[in-house]
């Protein structure tokens, strides 16, 4: 069960434009959704993240949007530039009962390869 | 400050074969994770630890062991390498305070099982 959907495996853009990357879920238990961007070869880097109480976060060239009843969440990324090129996974987070105290659960999709085109 | 490290980089085994896969955090993070990922796949998450002494399953525990002797150690053991088994296995580390949900990854261990 797929509860952290992207439904897009690759996108184009050219540079200068807007890249859109969505990502749909499941669980209404989510509290907390990330993205991240994973170059080839190294480890996944923390992108921008937004809590569910909030429905947009931006942070210079990167805006998340979420929208809660369509379990939608979206990364826009203006201007692209080549240096985006990369995977970007989407991830949501809920806390789950441990017998040691909450644990931030986190689940990520399968990413999107993000080609932005000089 | 190195963040998440992780040893070895790149490793072949043969099927039977056993090895552990290192990773340590010099950020003081209570919380620490393994992960694996396969070819167009996302993360899938193997083991965690909330603090040292402390560790659980994730959605793939099979095959694999864990142990948290340290706040900065958290080394993955596999038993009996098999193919299903050849990914490429991240580890990550969190505060795992309210609020500081980000983890910080390692730059992987690419393991081939043949």
């Amino acid at each position: 069960d797929q509860q952290v959907k992207q439904n897009s495996p690759s996108l184009s853009v050219q540079e200068g434009r807007i890249s859109i990357l969505n990502c749909d879920y499941t669980n209404s238990m989510f509290d907390y959704f990330l993205w991240y961007k994973k170059y080839p070869a190294e480890g996944p880097t923390f992108l921008i993240s937004i809590s569910s109480i909030k429905d947009k976060n931006e942070d210079g060239r990167f805006t998340v949007f979420l929208n809660k009843s369509a379990k939608h969440l979206s990364l826009h990324i203006v201007p692209s530039q080549p240096g985006d090129s990369a995977v970007y996974f989407c991830a949501a987070s809920a806390t789950t009962s441990i017998n040691s105290g909450g644990y931030q659960k986190v689940t990520f999709g399968t990413g999107t390869k993000l080609q932005v085109i000089p | 400050n190195a963040g998440v490290t992780q040893t070895p980089k790149f490793r072949i085994l043969k099927i039977g074969q056993s090895m552990t896969l290192q990773c340590t955090q010099d950020m003081n993070h209570n919380y620490m994770y393994w992960y694996r990922q396969d070819p167009g796949m996302g993360l899938k998450l193997i083991y965690y630890s909330v603090g040292a002494g402390i560790t659980d399953k994730g959605e793939v525990p099979n095959g694999y062991n864990v142990s948290r002797s340290t706040t900065e150690d958290f080394p993955l053991r596999l038993e009996l390498a098999a193919p299903s088994q050849t990914s490429v296995y991240f580890c990550a580390s969190s505060p795992g305070l309210a609020g500081e949900e980000t983890q910080y990854f390692g730059p992987g261990t690419r393991l081939l099982v043949l």
